[in-house]
């Protein structure tokens, strides 16, 4: 089925340890982004990619870095991983950066960090 | 930063009662999204709003945009236990960039 692919999909860190979230998108999409959501405050931006070969920060950057490795994938890496990024994260494709556009949701990665 | 407010945090109704949420924003938008996630699932999009005082239904769910394009509403009709998940709006002032709200939390009980 066509969509956005999320791995892995459940990951415990301790704290200072470093991980990459990957995400895949069959859709032919442009755009791609990676969100965290933490209870009672919606879908925050970390960093998003308008199109290949460019990434951007968003709202809440600070302690992560994005690779778009090509149309498809747009991975994302915690360095030094810290309690406060226990959150669930998901990754997001549109047709393009306009907002006109709909998003669509990969089933996200609970990530927990102790 | 621009945001977009929404209410209420949490909503309980009982099957069958009707459900509105609601979201503002300060400043005029350029459009809005809506946004459904089912409990332990993924936001997964619902409609668009661009033209002020557009008025957009689907099925029981009916999506309003207010005239000065500064709020907009989702108003369900006879909830269902299908419709138990979290409403997100999503405003974008610029066309380029877009905020989600907090979310309202609907609960239904059979």
């Amino acid at each position: 089925n066509a969509g956005v692919t999320q791995t892995p999909k459940f990951q415990v860190l301790k704290t200072g340890q470093s991980m990459t979230l990957q995400c895949a998108q069959d859709m032919n999409h442009n755009s791609m982004y990676w969100y965290r959501q933490d209870p009672g405050m919606g879908l925050r931006l970390i960093y998003y990619s308008a199109s290949e070969g460019t990434t951007d920060k968003g709202e809440v950057p600070n302690g992560y870095n994005v690779s778009r490795l090509n149309k498809r994938e747009f991975s994302l890496r915690l360095e030094s991983a810290a309690p406060s990024q226990t959150s669930v994260y998901f990754c997001a494709s549109s047709k393009a950066r306009d907002t006109h556009y709909g998003y669509t949701f990969g089933s996200g990665t609970r990530l927990t960090v102790v | 930063g621009q945001q977009v407010m929404q209410i209420p945090q949490y909503q309980h109704v009982q099957e069958g009662e009707d459900f509105t949420t609601y979201c503002n924003s300060s400043t005029t938008l350029s459009n809005i999204q809506w946004y459904k996630q089912r409990p332990g699932g993924h936001p997964v999009f619902l409609i668009q709003l661009v033209k002020s005082g557009e008025v957009k239904k689907q099925k029981r769910l009916t999506f309003q945009f207010g005239e000065a394009k500064k709020n907009s509403s989702l108003h369900i009709t006879a909830t269902q236990t299908t419709d138990v998940g979290t409403y997100f709006c999503a405003g974008s002032w610029n066309n380029n960039d877009m905020r989600f709200g907090a979310g309202t939390r609907l609960t239904v009980k059979p």
